[in-house]
């Protein structure tokens, strides 16, 4: 199984700030990485695909980027609605795994 | 647009069977666009996939649940469902049914809201 190593594990942050999230995968993965935003008591909602592929509807301020065994997830001039956990997922080796979330906070 | 939404019980005795159901709507489980799927998050903690079923019926799951594990649809419904049997208290989550798009962007993209199941006796 691939192993989703997510640093940190929460991140204090302003509104205005940017921060990046890594995602690193314990094998290679290609591109074949999302990354999803979950607020408490809701579902995650996906973010980026392939890596680097903003969803539709997606603030540009969300950016993803890397492949291989090293991802990075940055959100440049935070705003108040993104402080939430971020989770990655790898879904081309079998079975399809998380990382264990960062929980980006308000300082 | 494809909607989804769990249904079962909140609390389950340990050494019974989880059984819960996802309706569809706005879409056919019959269709061959998703592998409909089943995921779920113990309080606090972080995601872990527990299995597909495709829409001809076959099914995956993941390794360290496949012998408790068991999926099936309902295509008169529109509907597929999850049974997990002997549950114990670890497998207490929120348990979310959502689809992966194969097709599209390779990842699970529509998500139910999820449903709290507590193990416990």
């Amino acid at each position: 199984d691939i192993q989703m190593t997510q640093s940190p594990s929460s991140v204090s942050a302003s509104v205005g700030d940017t921060v990046t999230i890594t995602c690193r995968a314990s094998q290679g993965i290609s591109s074949w990485l999302a990354w999803y935003q979950q607020k408490p008591g809701k579902a995650p909602k996906l973010l980026i695909s392939a890596a680097s592929s903003l969803q539709s509807g997606v603030p540009s301020r969300f950016s993803g980027s890397g492949s291989g065994t090293h991802f990075n997830l940055t959100i440049r001039s935070m705003q108040s609605e993104d402080f939430a956990t971020y989770h990655c997922l790898q879904s081309i080796v079998f079975p399809p795994s998380f990382g264990g979330g960062t929980k980006v906070e308000v300082k | 647009q494809v909607q989804l939404q769990e249904s079962g019980p909140g609390l389950v005795k340990p050494s019974e069977t989880l059984s819960l159901t996802c309706t569809v709507s706005g879409g056919s489980v019959s269709s061959g666009s998703y592998h409909w799927s089943w995921i779920r998050q113990p309080p606090g903690k972080g995601l872990e996939w527990i299995g597909y079923i495709y829409d001809s019926g076959s099914t995956n799951y993941n390794p360290s649940l496949k012998s408790r594990v068991t999926m099936s649809l309902d295509t008169s419904k529109n509907q597929f469902s999850l049974k997990l049997t002997s549950v114990i208290a670890a497998d207490t989550a929120v348990y979310y049914c959502a689809t992966y798009n194969f097709r599209g962007n390779d990842a699970f993209d529509i998500w139910g809201q999820g449903t709290m199941v507590t193990v416990s006796s």
